[in-house]
């Protein structure tokens, strides 16, 4: 069984660029949520994807946007970095049909916004 | 809306002494509990979890009991090793959309 996969593991931006963060769900799950961990901090949930939509979203601006693809891969897109957006971002996958809300997570892309 | 409370750490131990990290929430409804474990460098990795009131979840020498009454879900162990050194996160999840609401962390250290 293949876990959480995420890509790329750090990534260097600056001001006002725009970046793509990927990731792969653990296989049988159909749901994928991504987290923003700021230094120090617990994870902040940013949104959730179940069948290629968007289902449920943080206190996050709409610079922040994502994608579900058919084989329930996902993107986290980020517009118009800011300084505040370094962090690790995790994406977590689980599955509607299991029964329980028990979610698996990948490793984490670091961002640093320069 | 909901929230999780943490102890503030760190929280230094000496190797086999007991570890107690606290953890209360505020949530509308019968949420699930859990605690995450995040070793440095690293993503998050379940711990343990509970799912109803009264229920104990354990892994690894760790415990937790959700405590309805007293909104409390703190983790214990009764010997650490300096393998068990990370971050703790507590968390609870709505049972409708399986989103988790963290709390900051507690950083454990253990020394030999």
């Amino acid at each position: 069984e293949t876990g959480v996969t995420q890509s790329p593991t750090h990534l260097i931006k600056t001001r006002g660029q725009q970046v793509t963060l990927r990731c792969s769900s653990q296989s049988g799950h159909n749901t994928v949520s991504w987290y923003q961990q700021a230094l120090g901090q617990g994870p902040q949930f940013i949104f959730q994807y179940y069948r290629e939509e968007e289902n449920g979203r943080g206190n996050f601006p709409p610079r922040f946007s994502g994608l579900q693809f058919p084989n329930y891969s996902s993107e986290l897109n980020v517009n118009a970095l800011e300084l505040d957006d370094s962090a690790l971002y995790l994406c977590a996958s689980s599955s509607r049909t299991s029964g329980t809300n028990e979610q698996f997570f990948g490793p984490g892309t670091r961002l640093t916004v320069l | 809306g909901d929230s999780v409370t943490q102890m503030e750490g760190p929280v230094t131990l000496s190797e086999e002494a007991f570890l107690t990290i606290n953890c209360t929430y505020t949530a509308t409804g019968y949420p699930s509990l859990f605690w995450y474990v995040q070793y440095p460098g690293e993503g998050l990795q379940l711990l343990l979890k509970a799912t109803k009131a009264d229920d104990k979840g354990s892994n690894k020498g760790f415990e937790a009991t959700y405590r309805k009454e007293t909104t409390s879900f703190h983790l214990e162990k009764g010997s650490v090793q300096v393998s068990d050194s990370a971050v703790y996160f507590c968390a609870l999840s709505d049972r409708g959309y399986s989103t988790l609401t963290f709390g900051k962390g507690t950083m454990l250290l253990v020394s030999p």
